[in-house]
C-alpha cells in the first residue's frame, strides 16, 4: 500500500491565487515526519517546510504553510498569492518514527501557475 | 545551501561497467542518503549512511553499494551497470536535532546504454 499519496497528478492556477496541494500519508508509528520539496525544471530538490507529528501549530514558512490534520492523516501544502515561479513539481514526503531508512516520497504534483 | 556537490553532473556509460557516484558535502553532517529518481516513481532511497563507515540499505539497493571513508563523502557504486538502473541520482545530507530537514545535492544524470 502507498504509504504517501498525492492524488493531483497536475494543477493549474492563475497567478496570486492561493494554491493547496493534496497530500494523506499512512503510518501506524505515533512519532513521524512531513515533508514538503519543490522540483522546478532546472531539476534541484529545494527544502520547503517540515512538520513533526507531534508539533501542535501548522508550520509556516514564508509564503508555505502545512496544513496538518492529523486524524485524516492530511498533510497539505498551502501556498499562498502564487507567483510564476511558483510552477514547479511538488514532492510530500513522511518519515517514520526517526528511523532513517523510512523517508517515503510521493509521486509528486505538476504546478502550473498561469499569467 | 547545505554545501553538497555531486560529480559528475552527467554521465553516459554502458552495460556491465562499473560506475561510481560522489557525494561531497562540507558542513560535517553526519547523517547522507542518496536516492534516484524515476517519472512515475518519485525518489527512492537507495543507501545512506549515519556516520562513517556506518551504512545502511534502503528500498532499492539492490545492484548498488556505497561507502562512506571520511565524513565529507559518501560514494556511490553500481557493480556493472544495467539499462534499469538509467536515472537521475541525488545525494542528500539532513540535519536538525531530529534529523528534521534534509537538503539535497543538485543530482547526476545518469545514462546507461
Amino acid at each position: 500500500a502507498q504509504k504517501i499519496t498525492q492524488t493531483q497528478p497536475g494543477m493549474f492556477v492563475q497567478e496570486k491565487e492561493a494554491v493547496t496541494l493534496d497530500c494523506t500519508y499512512d503510518t501506524s508509528d505515533p512519532s513521524y515526519g512531513l515533508f514538503w520539496y519543490k522540483q522546478p525544471s532546472s531539476g534541484e530538490m529545494i527544502f520547503l517546510i517540515y512538520q513533526g507529528s507531534y508539533d501542535q501549530q501548522n508550520a509556516t514558512e514564508g509564503r508555505y504553510s502545512l496544513n496538518f490534520q492529523k486524524a485524516r492523516k492530511s498533510a497539505n501544502l498551502v501556498i499562498s498569492a502564487s507567483q510564476l515561479g511558483d510552477s514547479a513539481m511538488y514532492f510530500c514526503a513522511m518519515r517514520e518514527g526517526g528511523r532513517d531508512d523510512k523517508i517515503i516520497f510521493g509521486k509528486g504534483t505538476r504546478l502550473h501557475i498561469l499569467p | 545551501d547545505a554545501g553538497i556537490t555531486q560529480s559528475p553532473r552527467h554521465k553516459v556509460t554502458e552495460t556491465g561497467t562499473p560506475v561510481t557516484l560522489r557525494c561531497h558535502q562540507t558542513e560535517n553532517h553526519r547523517y547522507m542518503y542518496w536516492y534516484r529518481q524515476d517519472p512515475g516513481h518519485g525518489l527512492r532511497l537507495i543507501h545512506y549512511s549515519y556516520g562513517v563507515k556506518d551504512t545502511d540499505k534502503g528500498e532499492v539497493s539492490d545492484g548498488y553499494s556505497v561507502s562512506r571513508s571520511k565524513t565529507e563523502d559518501f560514494l556511490l557504486t553500481l557493480e556493472s551497470a544495467t539499462s534499469s538502473q538509467t536515472s537521475v541520482y541525488f545525494c542528500a545530507i539532513s540535519e536538525g536535532t531530529y534529523q528534521e530537514t534534509q537538503y539535497f545535492g543538485p543530482g547526476t544524470r545518469l545514462l546507461v546504454l
